[in-house]
């Protein structure tokens, strides 16, 4: 079975920094993008950041860029995300995702199949 | 950015009718969307990507339609386990992949 397992989340101080991390199984993680989205409490999803298979393309939504660092460790099967400089705005529960591959009607495509269950981050004095 | 809409925020229906939740796209977004359903303290679920296709297990109740900027989310009867939050998210071209505000589908 595919499973994604976040972990890291916490409380942090206001320009502060964490790691939140993703293990993952049932799949071979080094062949798939791999995406975080994340959701603030009793608001909607947002997609944060996504990485190619081999670490080389990384995608950030406008709000986080130069903030946040996305990476990946295949030999671990383990996804990152380095949050610094964080702001009440960016408390929320953090999710990876698996992107899935397809041939649509206008090309290769992606889509977020699998989900984990999620790790919070509270950024608070 | 691509920006999604969804409309209505709040849909109220009986058990066993129909609902039909409506997402649009700034620009067009081919027919690279996909839908979402998520219940209180669970991760979204994937139901249909492609704007139509149905991913294995969803049940046939589930039906997705559209392309470009307009797009539909039809349950053709409601079951119990149906009330939720459903997202439209669209994945077209590159990043940043961009999700609707969300349509509560509640209890009537």
């Amino acid at each position: 079975d595919v499973q994604l397992v976040e972990s890291g989340g916490g409380l942090v101080q206001p320009g502060g920094s964490l790691r939140v991390s993703c293990t993952v199984s049932g799949f071979t993680f080094r062949t798939y993008w791999m995406s975080w989205v994340r959701q603030a409490p009793g608001k909607g999803l947002e997609w944060v950041a996504n990485i190619k298979q081999d670490g080389s393309e990384k995608f950030y939504v406008d709000s986080v860029k130069g903030r946040f660092t996305i990476s990946r460790d295949n030999a671990k099967n383990s996804l990152y995300l380095q949050m610094s400089s964080l702001t009440a705005e960016d408390t929320a529960v953090y999710y990876c995702a698996r992107e899935e591959n397809y041939d649509s009607w206008s090309g290769p495509s992606r889509y977020l199949d699998y989900w984990g269950q999620g790790t919070l981050v509270t950024v608070s004095s | 950015e691509i920006v999604m809409t969804q409309s209505p925020a709040t849909l109220s229906v009986s058990p066993g009718e129909r609902a039909t939740l409506s997402c649009r796209a700034s620009q067009s977004v081919s027919r690279n969307l996909a839908w979402y359903q998520q219940k209180p303290g669970q991760a979204p679920r994937l139901l249909i990507y492609g704007s139509s296709t149905r991913v294995t297990d969803i049940p046939a109740r589930f039906s997705g339609s559209g392309s470009g900027t307009e797009f539909t989310l039809t349950i053709s009867s409601l079951q119990s386990e149906d009330f939720a939050v459903y997202y439209c998210q669209q994945y077209n071209n590159r990043p940043p992949w961009t999700f609707g505000q969300g349509t509560k589908v509640e209890i009537k």
